[in-house]
């Protein structure tokens, strides 16, 4: 059974920085692409970044490109997520998901990044 | 970048009845539209995949039709556990993606 756990979550300062994990099994980690999904309170989804099975390329929401860095390391079936100059709009529970024929098929439950002073 | 839209914004039906939801993108996606479902305090759940594809696991009462700009979920006899937030996303923009804006579904 596919398991996406994230951890990492918690209380920042605007302009601070985070670094988000989301630890995978029940499958082959290495053969998936990997999404970032986060969802601010009482709001939608917003779709945040992609990495390759390989973790060789990488891609991201235009509004969030040079303030969220998406990495993987396939051997420790990790996939990660780090955000430097946090801004209060960034607030939100942040998810992982596994990328099936293309979706987000199985998602983890999540974690909350709180930026407040 | 590929915009869609979601209607209505709450709908309000009761048990048993049909649910139509409408999600429309500001050009062609093909068939690259997925449907997910959200309750309060989970992570949202595939339901349905290149439009009308249902995920493993999904009852038959969920179907997906259209193409191109126009696609429609429907819920052909509402259960309680069904009241719930759904979403639409596109993937024609690949590797990008795209969600619409929710449609929420209550209890009248």
């Amino acid at each position: 059974e596919v398991h996406l756990a994230e951890s990492g979550g918690g209380l920042v300062q605007p302009g601070g920085s985070l670094r988000l994990s989301c630890t995978a099994s029940g499958f082959t980690f290495g053969d998936y692409a990997m999404h970032w999904v986060r969802q601010a309170p009482g709001k939608g989804l917003e779709w945040i970044s992609m990495i390759s099975n390989d973790g060789h390329s990488t891609y991201y929401a235009g509004s969030l490109k040079g303030r969220f860095t998406i990495s993987r390391d396939n051997k420790r079936n990790s996939l990660y997520l780090e955000s430097s100059t946090l801004r209060i709009e960034d607030t939100a529970i942040y998810f992982c998901a596994q990328v099936v024929r293309g979706y987000a098929s199985h998602w983890g439950q999540g974690t909350l990044v709180t930026v407040s002073p | 970048e590929i915009g869609l839209t979601q209607s209505p914004a709450t709908l309000s039906l009761s048990p048993g009845d049909r649910a139509t939801l409408s999600c429309r993108a500001s050009q062609s996606v093909e068939k690259y539209l997925a449907w997910y479902q959200q309750k309060p305090g989970q992570a949202p759940r595939l339901l349905i995949s290149d439009a009308s594809n249902r995920a493993t696991g999904i009852p038959a009462r969920f179907s997906g039709s259209g193409s191109g700009t126009d696609f429609t979920l429907t819920i052909s006899s509402l259960e309680p556990e069904d009241f719930a937030v759904y979403y639409c996303l596109e993937r024609h923009s690949w590797p990008l993606s795209s969600f619409g804006p929710g449609t929420r579904l209550e209890i009248k």
